[in-house]
């Protein structure tokens, strides 16, 4: 079964705009983190933000922010004005807790190109 | 301070042959993954450590795949023999802790063409 589902394979934005990429989940574990990386053509993997599944506020760093919503499953990142470098794949990750035996699952993935 | 270290950058082979992919975590990390990076399956975990502890190879996906960590400094992916379907991108990352709440953070990644 697909644990975690970006329905996105690629989204258009234009500079300074927001963007949200979607991101929903499946787990039974009440203990989990979600994770958000960036992968741009150069083919890193650049760590941007973390959710914990007890934590009563949305994530932010800088302009990243997530948009969590426990009850829905989902865990939506959202990019506030947006900068040409934005432009690579975006990955959300969950990693289970114990019941999980700590596995880190990734989505597919969302292709993000920032329009001048 | 450093990142994860991944050694070689790229490696071409042909089939049959040994492959060894090498990992330096970031000190102080207890926790090491490797993973697969393919078009057709995305991001794939193959294996990851804890002390130097496999505890999960479940992803590991045939014999001819094997990984060890012999210290906390240290971890090789070894594939014997390779087959052109192994081509992919290899990623280590390490984390501080086995856990949810910690992020990993990733090495530059082999990039493996097997002929």
């Amino acid at each position: 079964a697909q644990k975690i589902t970006q329905t996105q394979p690629g989204m258009f934005v234009q500079e300074k705009e927001a963007v949200t990429l979607d991101c929903t989940y499946d787990t039974s574990d009440p203990s989990y983190g979600l994770f958000w990386y960036k992968q741009p053509s150069s083919g890193e993997m650049i760590f941007l933000i973390y959710q914990g599944s007890y934590d009563q506020q949305n994530a932010t760093e800088g302009r990243y922010s997530l948009n969590f919503q426990k009850a829905r499953k989902s865990a939506n990142l959202v990019i506030s004005a947006s900068q040409l470098g934005d432009s690579a794949m975006y990955f959300c990750a969950m990693r289970e807790g114990q019941g999980g035996g700590f596995k880190t699952i990734f989505g597919a993935g969302t292709r993000l190109f920032v329009k001048a | 301070d450093a990142g994860v270290i991944q050694s070689p950058r790229h490696e071409v082979t042909e089939m049959g042959q040994e492959v060894t992919l090498r990992c330096k975590p970031i000190s102080g990390h207890n926790s090491l993954f490797w993973y697969r990076q393919t078009m057709m399956r995305g991001l794939e975990l193959l294996i990851y450590f804890n002390n130097n502890v496999p505890i999960d190879d479940s992803g590991m996906p045939e014999d001819r795949f094997s990984a060890k960590m012999p210290n906390a400094s240290f971890s090789t992916l070894k594939i014997q023999p390779s087959e052109p379907r192994d081509s992919a991108v290899y990623f280590c990352a390490s984390s501080r802790q086995a856990d949810s709440y910690n992020e990993q953070f990733f090495g530059p990644g082999t990039r493996l063409t097997v002929l």
